[in-house]
């Protein structure tokens, strides 16, 4: 299995300001995707980041909201944008190299906004 | 639409008892079902997969068999332990496209 890192582990944030989360595996692998972990609850997907295309977001995430970027097949950002404190949470990196593999999951961010 | 529901935590039981997670699934075609566990204050980890009907996957003495007749893929130990507490999740993925459908998790508490 790969080998998945996150930067930064946790942060508290004040409102209103940005996060950029990384996340770098240590493989090239074609699928990344970035999941949110509200407090007591399940994992939701945020958004697909393929290379060299821009990322598709599920319902209820936009773009202007959660920038990401996918540069390499090592690496990716998702950015947390204008924050409120309804975005405190875990916010979690995934790999799959390729459609029928299985999914794994960096140790996360854990995100606290004042 | 596609979804994953689990039996509601939290389970609480004692060490040695036998343990069973239900889980369901709501899909069309033949998605891939996973097992993932929480344990406190770590990241998600893969615990089993089975990828088709009748497929068994295992690991750590826990089981499930992948029951495409009641869409199931319900999850079993017959002696858990103590560091058998966790958050565990239910999930379901489709080849295309990738991403993984989680159920709502169920929390597990084993005491000795």
């Amino acid at each position: 299995s790969a080998v998945i890192s996150q930067k930064p582990s946790r942060d508290i944030c004040q409102r209103g300001t940005s996060l950029t989360i990384q996340c770098q595996v240590d493989s090239q692998v074609t699928m990344m995707f970035w999941y949110r972990q509200q407090p007591g609850q399940s994992l939701t997907l945020i958004a697909t980041a393929n290379q060299g295309s821009e990322a598709t977001y599920e319902s209820g995430f936009v773009i202007d909201k959660f920038p990401i970027s996918r540069p390499n097949l090592t690496f990716s950002t998702l950015t947390v944008s204008n924050m409120s404190p309804e975005d405190s949470s875990i916010y979690l990196c995934s790999l799959s190299s390729s459609p029928r593999d299985t999914q794994y999951f960096g140790p996360g961010t854990r995100l606290t906004v004042l | 639409g596609n979804s994953v529901t689990q039996m509601e935590g939290p389970v609480t039981l004692s060490e040695e008892a036998f343990l069973t997670i239900n889980c369901t699934y709501t899909a069309t075609g033949y998605p891939s079902l996973f097992w993932y566990v929480q344990y406190p204050g770590e990241g998600l980890q893969l615990l089993l997969k089975a990828t088709k009907a009748d497929d068994k996957g295992s690991n750590k003495g826990f089981e499930a068999t992948y029951r495409k007749e009641t869409t199931s893929f319900h999850l079993e130990k017959g002696s858990v332990q103590v560091s058998d507490s966790a958050v565990y999740f239910c999930a379901l993925r489709y080849n295309q496209g990738g991403k993984l459908i989680f159920g709502q998790g169920t929390e597990l508490s084993v005491k000795p």
